[in-house]
């Protein structure tokens, strides 16, 4: 078992849709947690940080983390098309030093005009 | 923001040749800058993490011979992929943390071809 799944996907919605896009985890000592948005041939961009549980917003987006279910996911209202995009998760007991990040398998999303 | 820069962002070799590749913090200073391999359609996987002024630590599986990591600086470290074959073709991707951040920034990557 990985320590993070992600659903591969893809993932098709049309333009407006809202999208849910998910985690689960197995390491309890997971405390900071992050989504980026890759695009094609590019470097991952930091989307969303959260620390712990709790729900953060941010524009279109919004965070959710439950720590007791190790589910996190990641919304994204009013979708445009300029969100199709692979979408990481990523996790990590601490952020401090040589931390390092567990991510996710990435969820191929596609937002249709 | 934190800004890290990469260069080059695509590069062509021949086989047996070195490639080096550059990771730098723009507006902090790392301590600390990890190296990604990423395949198509899959997700990062780490290499190694460079630490500023001492040896790079690799993760399992990872040649260090091969992959040659130098972090002279708190704003610089490089990747040098040595007698490149084709199986090294790879986009290849940095990140660091800047002090009191929320996340890691990663660098824009470098897509690697040996042919």
């Amino acid at each position: 078992q990985k320590e993070v799944e992600q659903d591969p996907g893809p993932l098709s919605v049309p333009e407006g849709a809202i999208v849910s896009l998910n985690c689960t985890y197995s390491n309890s000592a997971f405390q900071y947690f992050m989504w980026y948005r890759q695009y094609s041939r590019k470097g991952p961009e930091l989307l969303m940080y959260t620390y712990s549980s709790g729900n953060k917003e941010d524009g279109r987006f919004t965070a959710q983390v439950d720590k007791s279910s190790k589910y996190i996911s990641l919304f994204i209202r009013d979708s445009q098309p300029s969100d199709s995009a692979t979408y990481l998760c990523a996790m990590s007991p601490d952020i401090q030093g040589a931390q390092k990040l567990v991510f996710g398998q990435g969820t191929r999303l596609t937002i249709n005009p | 923001g934190a800004v890290v820069s990469q260069h080059p962002s695509w590069v062509i070799c021949k086989s047996g040749t070195s490639v080096k590749i550059e990771c730098r913090s723009l507006d902090f200073q790392a301590t600390t800058m990890f190296w990604y391999r990423q395949f198509p359609k899959q997700s990062l996987m780490l290499m190694a993490t460079s630490n500023e002024g001492s040896k790079a630590t690799y993760e399992q599986g990872v040649e260090k011979d091969k992959f040659l990591i130098n972090h002279a600086s708190l704003t610089l470290s490089t990747l040098t992929v040595t007698s490149a074959h084709p199986e090294d073709s790879s986009f290849y991707i940095c990140s660091a943390r800047a002090s009191g951040a929320g996340g890691y920034t990663f660098g824009s990557g470098t897509r690697l071809t040996v042919v």
